[in-house]
């Protein structure tokens, strides 16, 4: 079955630090890979997706993310946060049209950022 | 605004009394979804729908019930709601699905089974 892992649960910074969430997910095929943030008391938005192309993805608020093949990686990061990135981020995985709806979530790290 | 509107936002209720949470979305996005999210398990799918009238099994369907008669709406159902039920559920939606599309999430309901 698919899975995805994301291996920190807790992550605290200071701001102008950089960041980098570690995302891995189980499956070997061709696969869409997404993160999401979730602001405190709010509900879940898009950062960024990757599902082909270039495997450096720019997303919303000087986020980025590598798709690293060999790896089964999708890592988050950003050179430098700030007091608002204060949130749970989530990394999700489909694997393509032929699993159906199902898109997998990891456990969600959750970064506090200190001013 | 485009949005995903979901009701009631709290909840609170007994083991067993049948309830229903509602899901809305004025985007006329064929793809629907509830998912409910746990501390350290993440959001995991309970049922998605493709289109009206097709639904199918998320990764935790037991206990839950779903319909799509209409586009805009898919409620999720709670027969004989349990304690181990005590989640923040989430509804999505999305234009046709073919695993790239962004999912746009309600802002959740947080239900008390006691």
């Amino acid at each position: 079955a698919q899975s995805v892992s994301q291996h920190n649960h807790h992550v605290i910074l200071s701001e102008a630090a950089s960041l980098e969430l570690g995302c891995n997910y189980s499956y070997g095929g061709t696969v869409n890979l997404f993160w999401y943030v979730q602001y405190p008391g709010q509900h879940l938005q898009l950062l960024l997706k990757y599902f082909s192309g270039d495997p450096l993805v720019k997303g919303i608020k000087g986020f980025e993310a590598e798709f690293i093949k060999s790896k089964f990686s999708f890592n988050l990061r950003k050179p430098s946060v700030q007091w608002s990135d204060t949130a749970e981020y989530f990394c999700a995985v489909n694997a393509g049209y032929n699993q159906g709806g199902k898109l997998i979530f990891g456990q969600g790290t959750e970064l506090s950022v200190k001013p | 605004e485009a949005q995903v509107t979901q009701n009631p936002r709290y909840l609170i209720t007994v083991t067993g009394k049948k309830l229903t949470v509602t899901c809305s979305q004025n985007m006329n996005h064929e793809y629907m979804s509830w998912y409910r999210q746990d501390p350290g398990l993440g959001l995991r799918q309970i049922y998605y729908s493709m289109n009206v009238e097709v639904t199918d099994k998320g990764d935790v369907p037991e206990g839950y019930k779903v319909s799509r008669k209409e586009k805009r709406n898919f409620p999720l159902i709670l027969e004989s709601p349990s304690p181990n039920q005590t989640s923040l559920y989430f509804c999505a939606s999305s234009s046709l699905w073919t695993g790239q599309e962004t999912q746009y999430f309600g802002p959740g309901t947080r239900l008390l089974v006691l």
